[in-house]
């Protein structure tokens, strides 16, 4: 069964750092891509980045572009977002998904991660 | 990027009636690259359809995607309880990857 498996909720102040992790399992975690989606306190959903762990291709949105860093651990079958100062405005559920390819649609999503600055 | 309008903003429909969203593309998606998803409350989003008229693994025939270009839409022939969602589309053949701002189909 594949599954996205993230970190839990994270409650930081503003100009602290973040990383959040989302573990992938049944599947093979190099062969797929892993994208993160941002959805803000009753908002619409969106797509910040990816990154292919086969080989850590990186792709980012033009908004995300320097807000985030996007890795990958392939030995451990983890991709993670991190923040390295947080502001207030960076409170949101972040979700994992995983995608067949860079242009793919999103076919398994994590639980997500809400993170809360204040 | 590619914005992606969705419409309506809310749709109030019954249980049994059919409902129809719209996502319009402020330019042609390539090759009809075009995904919707459904999120419940507390959940995170579900795949239903992608290739914008291909339905997903388990997802019943009730849901049905159209559309080329720069427009689709999304049929639910017959509304279940568990219909009352709100649909997202996604557009993936362009990089940013976009999602409209949703639909909410709400119990009239």
């Amino acid at each position: 069964e594949v599954q996205l498996v993230q970190s839990g909720a994270e409650v930081k102040k503003p100009g602290e750092s973040l990383k959040i992790s989302c573990k992938g399992s049944g599947y093979s975690f190099i062969s797929y891509w892993i994208g993160w989606v941002r959805q803000m306190p009753g908002k619409g959903l969106e797509w910040m980045g990816i990154i292919y762990p086969g080989d850590s291709d990186t792709r980012y949105s033009p908004s995300f572009q320097g807000q985030v860093t996007i890795s990958a651990d392939k030995s451990i079958n983890t991709a993670y977002m991190q923040w390295s100062s947080l502001k207030a405005s960076d409170s949101a559920m972040y979700y994992c998904a995983r995608q067949f390819r860079s242009s793919g649609w999103t076919d398994y999503w994590g639980q997500g991660t809400l993170v809360t600055v204040s | 990027e590619i914005v992606l309008t969705q419409s309506p903003g809310t749709l109030s429909l019954s249980p049994g009636e059919r409902a129809t969203l719209s996502c319009r593309a402020s330019q042609s998606v390539s090759s009809n690259y075009l995904a919707w998803y459904q999120q419940k409350p507390g959940q995170a989003p579900r795949l239903l359809i992608y290739g914008a008229s291909t339905r997903a693994t388990g997802i019943p025939d009730r849901f049905s995607g159209r559309g080329s270009g720069t427009d689709f839409t999304l049929t639910i022939s017959r509304l279940e309880p568990e219909d009352f969602a709100v649909y997202y589309c996604q557009q993936y053949g362009s990089s940013p990857q976009t999602f409209g701002q949703g639909t909410k189909v709400e119990i009239k």
